[in-house]
């Protein structure tokens, strides 16, 4: 069964104050790892797919990277705008034509104070 | 802008009373997705659509329907919601299923069941 680890479960920094968050993962063939934020009350919103171990994304502040068993979303000197709950999720490579399922994990809550 | 646009944002029902939720997408997307996010928990896939073939969960209650009647829609039709139903409905699209893709969510709507 797939499975999506994320740590810490919440995170409060610093405006400047850089700092990464984690997502472990078990698959049996990795097709894709999404990185989305999702603000309170609302759905998420996507940031990065990042698809072969060593790969790197970034935008603005934010700088994703993937290993073959965790991928870490990097946050260069956050604002505090960007507090929001950070979520990870993997699409498996399954068997027969449909590979649509996204397992997610719980998520980072990530507060930045001014 | 394209977008996925979700109906109502707050649902307030009465236990065992049927409610509708509804979604639409302006991204002409192939695939429509119904995920129920509890609080501090990870988005659960319910089922999806792809076209108008229907693919349930295997875990997804009886009690979760859905229909899609053209491209564009997709509702959620709980027919007997209970207290713990309530919850964060997410509906996302994708322009395919196979491969990797991402999932574009929309806002949500809140489901209060009292």
């Amino acid at each position: 069964e797939d499975q999506v680890t994320q740590s810490p479960e919440a995170l409060r920094l610093q405006e400047g104050e850089s700092s990464s968050l984690n997502c472990s993962y078990t698959v049996s063939g990795l097709r894709g790892l999404f990185w989305y934020r999702q603000d309170p009350g609302k759905g998420p919103e996507f940031l990065f797919t990042l698809y072969s171990a060593g790969e790197e994304k970034e935008k603005e502040r934010l700088k994703a990277t993937l290993t073959k068993k965790e991928s870490f979303l990097h946050i260069t000197a956050p604002k505090p705008e960007d507090s929001a709950t950070y979520l990870c999720a993997v699409q498996a490579s399954g068997s027969g034509g449909s590979n649509y399922k996204l397992t997610f994990g719980k998520g980072t809550l990530l507060t930045v104070n001014p | 802008d394209a977008m996925v646009i979700q109906n109502p944002r707050y649902q307030v029902t009465q236990f065992g009373k049927p409610v509708t939720l509804s979604c639409s997408q302006t991204l002409n997307h192939n695939v429509m997705y119904w995920y129920q996010q509890k609080s501090s928990q990870a988005p659960k896939l319910l089922f999806h659509y792809y076209d108008k073939d229907f693919n349930n969960e295997a875990d997804t209650p009886d009690n979760f329907q859905s229909r899609r009647p053209n491209t564009s829609f997709c509702f959620l039709d709980i027919r007997s919601p209970g207290l713990g139903d309530a919850a964060m409905y997410l509906c996302a699209t994708s322009r395919k299923v196979t491969g990797t893709d991402t999932q574009y969510f929309g806002p949500g709507t809140r489901l209060t069941v009292l």
